[in-house]
């Protein structure tokens, strides 16, 4: 398995312009989650989808961020308008089923917003 | 609210031994993970524990105290790529990841 695909990897972007984000998860997981990885914050959940049904959006920042999974083999998280704030490593991760299972991580896309 | 505790920074010596500790308070306790993470790559398991002891696994054991809501990761015979980031995470009573700042983990030869 080529494990959680993440795109692009490198995204530098001028502030106002929308981004966007692409992860495929395992093939069978039902669960996909989005992380922002700050120095300041650490690892933050955005978002989580099990089955393609958003489950928990609470840790979406505000209204700019919002993010779909149309099928179990693709998500999207978009900004738009981004900021400079919004300058982070987001991170896709996905695992079989809830509970005491291990998340496996993709590579991370490193967004820079001028 | 739930925290997560372990120390910002540590430094060890290539073949000596380390451990990293994490305490936490959290909504319930559904089991405590530990992530390694190399600078610029992602999070990669390395343990998981949820009944109290010692989980070994070669060089990495972790052990866990429910009743003092602690844990710790022991690194043996340390290696220069064991310098990284070592997260400790617990899972909450709704299963829900509870994540620790992580521990910086230099390893000088």
């Amino acid at each position: 398995d080529a494990g959680v695909i993440q795109s692009p990897r490198h995204e530098v972007t001028e502030m106002g312009q929308e981004v966007t984000l692409r992860c495929k998860p395992i093939s069978g997981h039902d669960y996909l989650f989005w992380y922002r990885q700050t120095m300041m914050r650490g690892l933050e959940l955005l978002i989580y989808f099990n089955n393609n049904v958003p489950i928990d959006d609470s840790g979406m920042p505000e209204d700019r961020f919002s993010a779909k999974m149309p099928n179990a083999s693709f998500s999207t998280l978009k900004i738009q308008p981004s900021e400079p704030r919004d300058s982070a490593v987001y991170f896709c991760a996905s695992t079989l089923t809830s509970g005491a299972n291990v998340l496996t991580f993709g590579a991370g896309s490193r967004l820079t917003v001028l | 609210g739930q925290n997560i505790d372990q120390p910002t920074e540590m430094t060890a010596t290539e073949g000596a031994i380390v451990q990293i500790n994490c305490t936490y308070q959290t909504s319930g306790f559904n089991g405590l993970f530990w992530y390694q993470q190399h600078a610029g790559e992602a999070p990669t398991f390395l343990s998981y524990n949820v009944l109290d002891g010692l989980e070994e696994k070669g060089r990495f054991s972790s052990f866990l105290s429910r009743s003092k809501g602690y844990s710790y990761l022991l690194l043996k015979e340390l290696q220069m790529k064991d310098s990284a980031s070592y997260l400790c995470a617990v899972m909450d009573s709704n299963y829900q990841l509870i994540w620790g700042a992580g521990t910086k983990l230099i390893i000088k030869p």
